[in-house]
């Protein structure tokens, strides 16, 4: 079953907007991540933050985490073209455990 | 991901038939994952390793075995696949709670 649900399923803006998704998850985690898929490639990682954390950036990427909720939000400012793709977040289990669950994810497209 | 390397990379096949997918890194790292995507699922696991040899289920393990006998090398078996098993099929690996890096994937096609 799916850890984490992702909304929007899509998202349409324009070139310079922000961007935000969020992700909701069921049980405890030890961390949250967030992947991106470009169209026909694999995951790759852009961030992650541990659930004793509440905030965190890494260049045009902020993301929140509230435990409380059980939810997270990637938020990217002044989109660009290329930031068009599919974006996933995935839970750690407590315990420091490595199997992800990845949510259904957002497709995201930044038109010009 | 530039360590972790699929093949091949496209299969077409008929039912019943055994297929094989390799998995190869050279990051040295200690876990390797096999995952399935398909529409509305997100990236379901099918099979982890943590070490030589030392592998367990995943969510969507039925139909599928996996071996390790490298640290760099996972396999994934389909040993007479359905066409339900028509996906694409995602390897990763990783260290400890570190993020995964991911190959390009596989499509895989059973008519």
């Amino acid at each position: 079953s799916q850890q984490g649900e992702e909304d929007p399923q899509a998202l349409s803006i324009q070139e310079g907007e922000n961007a935000t998704m969020n992700c909701s998850y069921k049980t405890s985690i030890n961390n949250l991540q967030w992947y991106r898929q470009n169209s026909g490639r694999g995951l790759v990682h852009l961030i992650l933050i541990r659930s004793n954390e509440r905030e965190k950036h890494s260049g045009r990427l902020r993301v929140t985490l509230d435990t409380s909720k059980k939810s997270s939000s990637l938020l990217i400012t002044a989109s660009r073209a290329a930031d068009t793709a599919s974006y996933f977040c995935a839970t750690g289990p407590t315990g420091g455990g490595n199997k992800l669950t990845f949510g259904t994810g957002t497709q995201l497209k930044v038109e010009l | 991901d530039a360590g972790i390397t699929q093949s091949p990379r496209h299969k077409v096949t008929e039912t019943g038939t055994p297929v094989t997918l390799r998995c190869h890194q050279t990051e040295n790292h200690r876990y390797m994952y096999w995952y399935r995507q398909d529409p509305g699922h997100g990236l379901r696991l099918i099979h982890y390793s943590y070490g030589v040899k030392d592998t367990d289920k995943g969510e969507v393990s039925d139909g599928y075995s996996v071996s390790r006998s490298k640290t760099e090398d996972f396999l994934l078996t389909l040993e007479s696949a359905t066409s339900s098993q028509t996906s694409v099929y995602f390897c990763a690996a990783g260290s400890g709670d570190q993020p995964q890096h991911f190959g390009d994937g596989t499509r895989l096609s059973i008519l």
